[in-house]
């Protein structure tokens, strides 16, 4: 079964508009952690954002933002004043079993993102 | 900070031959690094976890002789594909946790390196 869930394959967005890239999670480990990253054309993976299970608020970091919620197991990608250099594909991925043998991070299959000016 | 460097960037072999791929970490420290593949418009999949001083831990359906992965250092760790086939070219992109300090909650990934076997 697959652990992360992004129901978006691709997504519009007017320049400086807002959007939400949807993100669901399964898991039975108390402790984990949920990030994203985004891939422009070049490959590199770009890390955006780190949200725990045990955080109290919402992650931020700039023009990201990650709604948690953590009893709906979703984990949300908020970005603000959309920009062009925004386009790119979007992961969202989650750590499990923190600090034990089997410790990884798996992604979810992206979201795809363009930007129109 | 938390920068990853991968070479070579690409790399074009025959049919057969072996194929290095090495991962460092510049300015930090990771005794854990990891090995994804990724296909054309896919997302990311692990291939193996890289542990310093210690044998690598691989996913299930990943061939360890075929993908021999050294971890000698606290700041590099080698994939080396083996008799390599046309089946294996691929995108190969490393990420590597820091040790200590506030980014050890994450991974950062290096540049990855495009592989393509004739």
């Amino acid at each position: 079964a697959q652990k992360i869930t992004q129901t978006q394959p691709g997504m519009f967005v007017q320049e400086k508009e807002a959007v939400t890239l949807d993100c669901t999670y399964d898991t039975s480990d108390p402790s984990y952690g949920l990030f994203w990253y985004k891939q422009p054309s070049s490959g590199e993976m770009i890390f955006l954002i780190y949200q725990g299970s045990y955080d109290q608020q919402n992650a931020t970091e700039g023009r990201y933002s990650l709604n948690f919620q953590k009893a709906r197991k979703s984990a949300n990608l908020v970005i603000s004043a959309s920009q062009l250099g925004d386009s790119a594909m979007y992961f969202c991925a989650m750590r499990e079993g923190l600090k034990t043998s089997y410790d990884k991070v798996i992604f979810g299959p992206g979201t795809s993102l363009s930007v129109i000016p | 900070g938390a920068v990853v460097s991968q070479h070579p960037s690409r790399v074009i072999c025959k049919s057969g031959t072996s194929v290095k791929i090495e991962c460092r970490s510049l300015d930090f420290q990771a005794t854990t690094m990891f090995w994804y593949r990724q296909f054309p418009k896919k997302s990311l999949m692990l291939m193996a976890t890289s542990n310093e001083g210690s044998k690598a831990t691989y996913e299930q359906g990943v061939e360890k002789d075929k993908f021999l992965i050294n971890h000698a250092s606290l700041t590099l760790s080698t994939l080396t594909v083996t008799s390599a086939h046309p089946e294996d070219s691929s995108f190969y992109i490393c990420s590597a946790r820091p040790n200590s300090g506030k980014g050890q909650e994450t991974q950062y990934f290096g540049p990855g390196t495009r592989l393509l076997v004739l």
